[in-house]
């Protein structure tokens, strides 16, 4: 299937700086891209959005300035969580949507996650 | 997208085959039921997906009642590695919408 890669794995930061994650698909060119957030012993939970060219859509409840969000390109998507606190230290993971997956229907890839860890 | 009801967690002995029920008893007609599975720490995992009929892949069988509103995941001969959360979700197939989870079942395969 196809690849979705996400850098970093982990990344520990101080409380009050910015962190960026990145997410890519590796072998397919991906239009729309989406971020989930997971608190241990919890499901995901969906963030945004991510449309190619456009703006994110988030989900209610998700601080659109907070947690920002580029998808420059077919490939890539960024997540930036701005003036992290210790509150925000989760599991994000992303997926990416291939309009021509191979596997009919099986459209959808998710990343490996980046562990945050904010002190 | 309709909501999906899974039990917390499950236990299977190795070399069984392991039986996971859903229950999505306001799936719509255009909607596809989903499985994931997520495995500690990584990324959710593809396993199969199907619309009204029974399909297989070289992962799992996926079992659809009738009516749509139920559905079984089945892992003919589970093993360690298969010990994971599995995600039942339905959603409108190839559409490039969201999938929302639920909580999933926690399977624990046991030696």
């Amino acid at each position: 299937g196809a690849v979705v890669s996400q850098h970093p794995s982990r990344v520990i930061c101080k409380s009050g700086t910015s962190v960026k994650i990145e997410c890519r698909s590796l072998d397919f060119q991906a239009t729309t891209m989406f971020w989930y957030r997971q608190f241990p012993k919890q499901s995901l939970m969906l963030m945004a959005t991510s449309n190619e060219g456009s703006k994110a859509t988030y989900e209610q409840g998700v601080e659109k300035d907070k947690f920002l969000i580029n998808h420059a390109s077919l490939t890539l998507s960024t997540l930036t969580v701005t003036s992290a606190h210790p509150e925000d230290s989760s599991f994000y993971i992303c997926s990416a949507w291939d309009p021509g997956g191979a596997i009919p229907y099986n459209e959808q890839f998710f990343g490996p996650g980046t562990r945050l860890t904010v002190l | 997208d309709a909501k999906t009801t899974q039990p917390t967690s499950m236990d299977c002995a190795e070399g069984r085959a392991a039986n996971l029920p859903c229950n999505h008893s306001t799936i719509s007609g255009n909607e596809y039921v989903y499985w994931y599975r997520q495995i500690h720490s990584q990324g959710p995992q593809y396993i199969i997906h199907g619309l009204k009929n029974n399909e297989t892949n070289e992962m799992a069988s996926l079992i659809i009642t009738e009516d749509r509103k139920s559905s079984t995941l089945i892992l003919p001969h589970a093993t360690l590695r298969d010990t994971a959360v599995y995600y039942c979700i339905v959603r409108v197939g190839n559409t490039g919408n969201q999938f929302y989870f639920g909580t999933g079942t926690s399977l624990t395969v046991i030696p």
